[in-house]
């Protein structure tokens, strides 16, 4: 199994919308609603800002949202702030309770 | 509120065993249809799914290390832990251990600190 493919990197300005894509294949992505995705900043342990595709956990803003379609999930943030400028990982699961991460993606708020 | 907190030497030679230590504070390690699971990042690397199990002892491990990992509970201690043995350089990582906030054992809100463990003679 080969990790997940992300962008390594991707930019905005304050206020914009980006989407952090990931692509999979259809052993995993494409297989099970079990994406989810993680905001790492640095020095920090990741945190879930998404999971089974497109659910928030609770305290998660809704300028976080996320969907799938076939063997591609995507991250999209809107009203892009400060704050947001982390590393994010989509992770999928891959059967047998195997799990797969994306290489991860470097946002930048410009 | 649940807390976990990795523990374990921090320098390791190479060909030998890691072993990691996650102490759980503010829950139980039995308890039903929780999984608890290992991570690593390398320096300046993304994220791997080391291992996980589950409150009943069952494990599931990633396959590129499986050959080389045991993760089990220890109830009696309240912690899990993670052996990887004939490690190498590219072992190095930072390891963390996390819970999820459910039991489906996919997703992965309780995080400990990490800790970082270098392979190095």
């Amino acid at each position: 199994q080969s990790a997940l493919t992300q962008p390594a990197s991707v930019s905005g300005s304050p206020g914009q919308s980006i989407t952090i894509s990931c692509t999979g294949t259809s052993s995993d992505v494409g297989n099970y609603n079990s994406v989810s995705w993680y905001q790492q900043h640095p020095g920090k342990a990741p945190k879930l800002m998404i999971y089974e595709v497109s659910k928030r956990p609770s305290g998660i803003s809704n300028r976080f949202s996320a969907s799938k379609s076939g063997n591609t999930a995507s991250l999209t943030i809107s009203g892009l702030q400060a704050e947001d400028e982390a590393d994010y990982y989509c992770c999928s699961h891959a059967g047998n309770r195997v799990l797969l991460f994306g290489g991860g993606t470097k946002l930048t708020v410009l | 509120q649940l807390q976990l907190q990795e523990s374990g030497p921090g320098l390791v030679k190479p060909s030998e065993t890691l072993s990691l230590t996650c102490a759980v504070s503010g829950g139980s390690v039995t308890s039903s249809a929780y999984y608890w699971g290992w991570f690593r990042q390398p320096p300046g690397k993304g994220l791997e799914w080391v291992g996980s199990v589950s409150y009943s002892g069952t494990t599931y491990y990633n396959p590129s290390l499986r050959s080389r990992i045991a993760i089990s509970l220890d109830t009696s201690k309240n912690h899990f832990s993670l052996n990887l043995t004939s490690v190498t350089a590219a072992d190095t990582a930072v390891y963390y251990c996390a819970r999820p906030s459910d039991g489906s054992g996919f997703y992965w809100d309780f995080w400990g600190q990490g800790i970082l463990l270098t392979v190095s003679s």
